[in-house]
């Protein structure tokens, strides 16, 4: 299986900044990534495939970008929405795997 | 809009089987997507537990293969996931999701707990 690990565990910040979130494979998973935000009590959504193609809908402050082995999820200018867990997942090869999740908070 | 929405029982005791069934509305269910399952628990986060095409193709996770099976009834626009020989380990929030590559639509998720 690829092993998705994700770093920081938690993090804190404020309106207004920028974060970044790291997403590593153990494997090269060919750009074969996705980025989920996932909000107390409700199902994952999807917020960035194909490394960094934004889905339809979501703010242009969520960025993606990477390659091989290592993916970031980048996110300027802060809201108050954004506090929750952010997701990687690797669909290049089954079983699927995710990240174990970047919990957010807004200070 | 296409919804997906799981349904079956919350409590399962173990040793038997969970059963899960996953409605889709608001569109048809055969087309090219695969309909999975996925649950997720404090324990071991979100995990793939296994796929079906439209046609009844299915791939499980290794991890629960010898348990697992899934179903999809086309006539009724919904599939469904059988997990037997439960334990407290299985206890988790388990969603239905549609599969291109990436998971663009899940349901609410269904927790179903494992005890006796």
């Amino acid at each position: 299986d690829i092993r998705m690990t994700q770093s920081p565990s938690s993090l804190s910040a404020s309106v207004g900044d920028s974060v970044t979130i790291s997403c590593r494979a153990s494997q090269d998973i060919f750009s074969s990534l996705a980025w989920y935000q996932q909000k107390a009590g409700k199902a994952p959504k999807l917020l960035l495939y194909t490394t960094s193609r934004l889905e339809s809908g979501v703010p242009s402050r969520f960025s993606g970008s990477g390659s091989g082995t290592l993916y970031t999820l980048a996110i300027s200018s802060l809201q108050p929405d954004d506090s929750a867990t952010y997701y990687c997942q690797q669909y290049f090869t089954s079983p699927f795997t995710f990240g174990q999740g970047t919990k957010l908070e807004i200070k | 809009q296409l919804q997906l929405q799981e349904s079956g029982p919350g409590l399962v005791k173990p040793s038997e089987t969970l059963s899960l069934t996953c409605t889709v509305s608001g569109g048809s269910i055969s087309n090219s997507y695969y309909w999975d399952w996925i649950r997720q628990s404090p324990g071991k986060g979100l995990e793939w537990v296994g796929s079906i095409s439209y046609r009844g193709a299915t791939y499980y996770n290794p991890s629960l293969t010898s348990r697992v099976t899934m179903s999809i009834d086309t006539s009724r626009n919904h599939f469904s996931l059988r997990l037997s020989a439960v334990t407290v380990a299985d206890t988790a929030l388990y969603y239905c999701a549609r599969r291109g590559h990436y998971y663009g639509l899940w349901g609410q998720g269904t927790l179903v707990t494992v005890s006796s």
